[in-house]
């Protein structure tokens, strides 16, 4: 089965430029999240949609940060400008039920010079 | 708890001897518990989930043990192998009505040959 997909797994840009993450969930899950991982905070929880719609985006850092779930096969992730301290490996995980196991993609690595 | 911190404490075991992990979470009204595995390069892997109306669940050559009275749960991994040395996370189930998890901090497992 194929758990969930993300690209791209590598990003390298400069700072100012638009970065756009994208998530494929589990096919059948009804929750998509999206986080954040650093070694000084750990994982962070940005968002998460139920049923495509945005549900609590209270851990987005910034305006500078946007997500959109257009249907129940696809996410972005955007940031514009990006920053040096957006740097970090960004996770998607979906579940099928908010109160199930969430299940990780293997995340991109984000690094903005 | 939160998961901060720039310095990941560390288990080293033998390979072939069992491994056991600690994590304290915080909120007393959880009734969810989940352990991830981490692999260098990857994401957050499910391996075992428990509810509080449990005390131990056991999957294979995993167990986890939960003490409501203490906050206390911890993760066996019998016969210890070299595909196990991971980050292990544990996770609870954020504020009532939300599907946040809130992540410890993190234990590296090292298996020496």
């Amino acid at each position: 089965d194929a758990g969930v997909i993300q690209s791209p797994r590598h990003e390298v840009t400069e700072m100012g430029q638009e970065v756009t993450l994208r998530c494929k969930p589990i096919s059948g899950h009804d929750y998509l999240f999206w986080y954040r991982q650093t070694m000084m905070r750990g994982l962070e929880l940005l968002i998460y949609f139920n049923n495509n719609v945005p549900i609590d985006d209270s851990g987005m850092p910034e305006d500078r940060f946007s997500a959109k779930m257009p249907n129940a096969s696809f996410s972005t992730l955007k940031i514009q400008p990006s920053e040096p301290r957006d740097s970090a490996v960004y996770f998607c995980a979906s579940s099928l039920g908010g109160s199930g196991p969430q299940h990780f993609g293997d995340g991109t690595r984000l690094s903005i010079l | 708890g939160e998961s901060v911190g720039l310095h990941l404490p560390t288990l080293s075991v033998q390979e072939g001897d069992n491994s056991i992990i600690n994590c304290a979470y915080s909120n007393s009204a959880s009734d969810y518990f989940i352990w991830y595995k981490q692999e260098s390069g990857k994401g957050p892997q499910f391996i075992i989930d428990i509810r509080s109306n449990m005390d131990k669940r056991q999957g294979q050559r995993v167990t986890v043990l939960l003490n409501k009275t203490v906050k206390h749960l911890s993760l066996q991994i019998a016969a210890t192998q070299p595909g196990d040395s991971a980050v292990y996370f544990c996770a609870e189930n954020g504020p009532s009505g939300t599907y946040k998890y809130i992540f410890g901090t993190g234990t590296r497992l090292k298996v020496l040959a």
